[in-house]
């Protein structure tokens, strides 16, 4: 059964900081791993899509990378902002046609 | 473009009630899925639909049932409501299973 790991579960860094946020997984045979941001209260957005032959996808300040090999993705942002407090959430899709996995999240907190 | 739409966004039950949550779509996704949200538990997938017809079960289906007449619906229902089931529910859509998901506003519920 594929597991997801977040670490860590919340980080607090000033303003203007670069930061990385960690996912593992246990089950190596994925087809893709997706990262998720969620503000309080609301909904899922799909952050990045990784394909398992990908090693990293950039969107902005955003870069997302994955080793399959060693069950590891991170997402990078450059340069925080206060806006970008919020749950990042990862999330695994296993071989055939089975739903994501998700992890529990790391709750960001970029202060002013 | 609407997009997930979810409704009611909140709803309060007594012990033993029924209800049906609604989830709909207007992108034409064949997958569809729905997720309950707790503290410190994560997103846990309780039922999903790669097509019209065709429904299947996640990682926690118990007290809950769907079903798939059309490709647009997707309506979760709890059969006799209990207190375990006080949680936020979110309805997802994609293309196919492993593609980009969507997210709704989500619906939180309060079983007393």
């Amino acid at each position: 059964k594929q597991e997801v790991t977040q670490i860590p579960a919340a980080l607090s860094v000033p303003e203007g900081e670069n930061l990385v946020l960690n996912c593992s997984f246990t089950d190596s045979a994925i087809y893709n791993l997706q990262w998720f941001r969620q503000d309080p209260g609301k909904g899922l957005t799909s952050l990045l899509l990784i394909q398992s032959s990908q090693r990293e996808q950039t969107s902005g300040r955003l870069n997302a990378s994955l080793d399959k090999s060693s069950g590891r993705s991170t997402l990078y942002i450059a340069a925080s902002q206060p806006g970008d407090s919020a749950t990042y959430l990862c999330a695994v899709g296993s071989s055939g046609n089975t739903p994501l996995v998700f992890g529990k999240g790391t709750r960001l907190s970029v202060i002013a | 473009n609407a997009g997930v739409t979810q409704t009611p966004k909140f709803q309060v039950l007594k012990t033993g009630q029924s209800m049906t949550l609604q989830c709909a779509q207007d992108m034409n996704h064949e997958y569809m899925s729905w997720y309950r949200q707790d503290p410190g538990m994560g997103l846990r997938l309780i039922h999903y639909s790669v097509g019209a017809g065709i429904t299947d079960q996640g990682e926690v289906p118990n007290g809950y049932n769907v079903s798939r007449s059309t490709t647009e619906d997707f309506p979760l229902r709890l059969l006799s409501a209990a207190p375990s089931q006080t949680s936020v529910y979110f309805c997802a859509s994609s293309p196919r299973v492993r593609d980009i998901q969507y997210f709704g506003a989500g619906t939180r519920l309060s079983v007393l």
